[in-house]
C-alpha cells in the first residue's frame, strides 16, 4: 500500500534559525496536505497543494510540491517559539477510490530554543 | 460553521474493561468520518473510516470496533481493553469530495492500566 515517509523525525533549532521537513510518497499523489499539532493538541490543517511544482507561502512558511507529485517540503524561515509542534504531511493517492482517506507521514517534531 | 466534539477528554481504564468513545460532528451532512490513534510522540495511525451510516472500513486488525449509528455520530468501542490500547484517539471528518481537508476533534487521551 501507499507509504509516506517524512524526515527528519526530530529537529531542534535555536530561535531565528530556519527549519525544513521533507515528505516522500511511494506513489504519485493527487494532492498533499500539511498539518500542525501543538504539544497536547490535535492536528490542525495548514495548507493543501494540488498542482505539480506548486509553491505556496503563509508568512514565514513555504510549502512546495514536487514536479512528480511524489514529494513535498515545508520550510520555516526564522523560527519562533510559537512554531513548536509536530508537522505532518498527508497525501491522497492519485487515481484511487479512497474516499478522502489520507496517508499521513510520521511527522517531524520541532523544538525551538529561545 | 462546522464543529466536531469528542468525549471524554481523558480516560483511565483497567485492562479487560470495555471502551466507548464518541464523536459527533455539527454543521455538515454526510461527512466522511475517521478514527485515528496516536501513541506518545508518534504519528497518526488510521483505525477506521466511514463514508456513510453503517459503512465502516477497518484499516488495522485489532480488538477495537467502530460504528456509525447516525450520519454525524461515530463511535469507537472495545469489549476488552489491552495495555497496548493506550494512546491519544482522534476523530476527524472531511467532506464527501475525495481529498478534502480533514478536521480533527480535540481527542481522547486513554490510559489503560
Amino acid at each position: 500500500g501507499q507509504q509516506v515517509m517524512q524526515i527528519p523525525q526530530y529537529q531542534h533549532v535555536q530561535e531565528g534559525e530556519d527549519f525544513t521537513t521533507y515528505c516522500n510518497s511511494s506513489t504519485t499523489l493527487s494532492n498533499i496536505q500539511w498539518y500542525k499539532q501543538r504539544p497536547g493538541g490535535h492536528p490542525v490543517f495548514l495548507i493543501q497543494l494540488v498542482k505539480s511544482g506548486e509553491v505556496k507561502k503563509q508568512k514565514r512558511l513555504t510549502f512546495q510540491f514536487g514536479e512528480a507529485k511524489k514529494n513535498s517540503s515545508l520550510h520555516i524561515t526564522a523560527t519562533q517559539t510559537t512554531d513548536v509542534g509536530t508537522y505532518f504531511c498527508a497525501g491522497l493517492e492519485a487515481g484511487g477510490t479512497s474516499y478522502g482517506k489520507l496517508t499521513f507521514g510520521q511527522g517531524t517534531i520541532l523544538t525551538v530554543h529561545p | 460553521s462546522q464543529t466536531i466534539h469528542q468525549w471524554p477528554a481523558t480516560l483511565v481504564q483497567p485492562v479487560g474493561s470495555p471502551l466507548s468513545l464518541e464523536c459527533t460532528v455539527e454543521g455538515t451532512s454526510n461527512p466522511n468520518l475517521y478514527w485515528y490513534r496516536q501513541a506518545a510522540g508518534r504519528g497518526l495511525q488510521l483505525l477506521f473510516y466511514s463514508v456513510g451510516i453503517g459503512q465502516i472500513s477497518s484499516e488495522v486488525p485489532q480488538n477495537l470496533s467502530a460504528s456509525r449509528p447516525q450520519d454525524r455520530q461515530f463511535i469507537l468501542s472495545s469489549k476488552k481493553l489491552l495495555l497496548s490500547d493506550s494512546g491519544f484517539y482522534l476523530c476527524a471528518w472531511s467532506t464527501g469530495t475525495s481529498g478534502d481537508t480533514q478536521y480533527f476533534g480535540p481527542g481522547t487521551r486513554l490510559t489503560v492500566l
